[in-house]
């Protein structure tokens, strides 16, 4: 199985800050990579797939790269609405999430 | 707009089942893939179970031989059958739209989600 594993756990930041989280998979998952946004009690949204490519409504300000075993997702300017937790997704054999990044004040 | 609802959480004993709903609409459950993702409290998320258009099941290994994916194509509604429940198996069960290009799958669409507590 292809395990997921994501940094940091906790990522602390500011309005304006830009701010990278880092995917990185125990075997090649080439592109098949897809981020997700989880609020509190909320389900989690679809922000990007095929590691790089916005989910249709995603703010711009949300930007994937990577290939193969790292990945990263960058907020260029972190909104106040952009506090969540985030999660990593390959799809390249099965279906494994990574353990979430949570982005805090 | 596209809606997914899960229904059938509640609190259930060990060893018991318990039959989760998704009811799905402005697509058709037949000519989708489908999955449940679920989400103990306080924890991430752990794939389940999906279902092909075409009708192939796959199960993580947790569940295996005790949980079972359907479909009703009639009534675009997919179904997750838990047996054996264990205390392991308590949290937010998500249903999801699981889209293939390419490869399977990334889930663009999820419910809100329906809590399974597992309890004696």
């Amino acid at each position: 199985d292809i395990q997921m594993t994501q940094s940091p756990s906790t990522l602390s930041a500011s309005v304006g800050d830009r701010v990278t989280i880092t995917c990185r998979a125990s075997q090649s998952v080439y592109t098949w990579l897809a981020w997700y946004q989880q609020k509190p009690g909320k389900a989690p949204k679809l922000l990007m797939y095929k590691a790089s490519t916005l989910e249709s409504g995603v703010p711009s300000r949300f930007s994937g790269s990577g290939s193969g075993t790292d990945f990263t997702l960058t907020i260029s300017s972190l909104q106040s609405d952009d506090f969540a937790t985030y999660y990593c997704q390959q799809y390249s054999s099965g279906w494994t999430f990574g353990q979430g990044t949570k982005v805090e004040i | 707009e596209v809606q997914l609802v899960e229904t059938g959480g509640g609190l259930i004993h060990p060893g018991g089942s318990l039959r989760l709903s998704c009811a799905v609409s402005e697509f058709t459950v037949s000519s989708n893939y489908m999955a449940w993702v679920r989400q103990a409290p306080g924890k991430g998320l752990e794939w389940v179970s999906i279902i092909y258009s075409g009708g192939s099941t796959y199960y993580a290994d947790s569940v295996k031989g005790r949980f079972t994916i359907s479909r009703d194509n009639s009534r675009d509604i997919m179904y997750l059958q838990m047996n054996s429940l264990r205390a392991e198996d308590a949290a937010v069960y998500y249903c999801a739209r699981a889209l293939f290009n390419g490869a399977c799958c990334r889930f663009d669409y999820w419910g809100q989600g329906t809590l399974v507590t597992v309890s004696s």
